[in-house]
């Protein structure tokens, strides 16, 4: 079993739309978690992290269920420009391992 | 503030030849974080980096190897290129002991070995 799983996708939306995203994770340690956006052939960006009590950022919401071991990502209201590949990131306690997830590719359409 | 750089952008190299890539992390963080990531595929994990040490290596043989300065600038070699290496070759900075502790990366150097 892979330590971070996520659906490859490509999930294709209209534009508007609300689209989530899960990942999960094996280790029971994993102690910090991020979602990152990768557009083609560029650098990985953070979006957003992941805190315990869940948290916002504009049309973006993530989630982190420790007892089931996943993370979640909701985008409202797609826009064309939302169109990327999605890594769920995963921090090991202690041995500050970064743990990337093969990503979720989103395609906005208009 | 600058974020972390890396070079070259783009190198052509190949089989069996020698590379040298370099990184430079944000200001004041002192670990540096370099990925692999081929074609389609995913981010894989290289070397980790701290205070100068090697802290940790993913899975890749020994002609995969590197350093990190005083200054925290880090450098990655690969010896005896194999057309597989073709790859983005991707640096991340970070600063332990802050809380969650996020990676930003660079822009990555593209190496193409024919």
């Amino acid at each position: 079993r892979k330590e971070v799983e996520q659906d490859p996708g490509p999930f294709n939306v209209p534009e508007g739309a609300t689209v989530a995203f899960n990942c999960t994770y094996s280790n029971s340690a994993s102690q910090s978690f991020f979602w990152y956006r990768q557009d083609c052939r560029k650098e990985p960006k953070l979006l957003m992290s992941v805190y315990s009590s869940g948290n916002e950022d504009g049309r973006f919401t993530a989630q982190l269920n420790r007892a089931s071991q996943y993370i979640s990502l909701l985008i409202r209201d797609s826009k064309l420009s939302d169109s990327a590949t999605y890594l769920c990131v995963v921090r090991t306690s202690g041995t500050y391992k970064y743990i990337f997830g093969t990503g979720t590719r989103l395609k906005v359409l208009a | 503030e600058a974020g972390v750089t890396q070079s070259p952008t783009h190198l052509i190299k190949t089989r069996g030849q020698q590379v040298t890539l370099r990184c430079s992390p944000i200001s004041g963080h002192t670990s540096v974080y370099w990925y692999q990531q081929a074609l389609g595929l995913g981010l894989q994990f290289l070397l980790w980096y701290d205070e100068g040490e090697e802290r940790n290596r993913g899975n890749f043989p020994p002609r995969f190897s590197g350093r990190q300065f005083p200054n925290y600038s880090s450098e990655l070699n690969v010896n005896a290129l194999e057309l597989e290496d073709s790859a983005l070759y991707l640096c991340a900075s970070s600063l332990p002991g802050t809380g969650n502790e996020e990676l930003f990366f660079g822009s990555g150097t593209q190496l193409s070995v024919l």
